[in-house]
């Protein structure tokens, strides 16, 4: 019980496209998503908190217009960077937080964005 | 604000050896406190966790122990395995977010 999954696990665009990440709890309803980024060999740093139906509360220095966050659905939220640079290119890990389990965050596999 | 300082990497050991990857933590109020592990190229999974002082998590021959008193959660292993090779992540939580340590490292050679 408790996966999450994400899609696409790797993705290229190149600068200035848009690219969407989705993150699903398939077993269980997520009331809270969180969306972290990875830089390589670093630890996670959490970008922003999206609770279903409202608006995402953002990190402090993370850009909401550049990453819109999307949390529309108990089991579904997505990350859309847009006009995407070469220094957006990291690894995206998304974790949700069900009804029950305190504090308890199940982790996606993440997604490699490289921007060309 | 939280914080979490675990020991730097990278660590490498003999298989079977003894392990004890070192957090400590900095928080107002008491979080529960997490050990995550990440294998290459895949997202974090839980560990192991604990929520009040005193108590003891442990999974797959891994254990830590909530110290308030040293306000630490240092992971440990008796005997490793090669497949324990990862990045082990410690983290601490109130109020739904967490925050994590920098990450170690842990290689283990046959």
């Amino acid at each position: 019980g408790a996966v999450v999954s994400q899609h696409p696990s790797r993705v290229i665009c190149k600068s200035g496209t848009s690219v969407k990440i989705e993150c699903r709890s398939l077993d269980f309803q997520a009331t809270t998503m969180f969306w972290y980024r990875q830089f390589p060999k670093q630890s996670l740093m959490l970008m922003a908190t999206s609770n279903e139906g409202s608006k995402a509360t953002y990190e402090q220095g993370v850009e909401k217009d550049k990453f819109l966050i999307n949390h529309a659905s108990l089991t579904l939220s997505t990350l859309t960077v847009t006009s995407a640079h070469p220094e957006d290119s990291s690894f995206y890990i998304c974790s949700a937080r069900g009804t029950s389990g305190f504090n308890e965050q199940y982790f996606g596999p993440g997604t490699r964005l490289t921007v060309t | 604000g939280d914080s979490v300082t675990q020991m730097e990497g990278p660590v490498t050991l003999s298989e079977e050896a003894f392990l004890t990857i070192n957090c400590t933590y900095t928080a107002t109020g008491y979080p529960s406190l997490f050990w995550y592990v990440q294998y290459p190229g895949e997202g974090l999974q839980l560990l192991l966790k604990a929520t009040k002082a005193d108590d003891k998590g442990s999974n797959k021959g891994f254990e830590a122990t909530y110290r308030k008193e040293t306000t630490s959660f240092h992971l440990e292993k008796g005997s490793v395995q090669v497949s324990d090779s990862a990045v082990y992540f410690c983290a601490g939580g109130s109020n739904y977010k967490l925050t994590f340590g920098k990450g170690t490292l842990l290689t283990v050679n046959p």
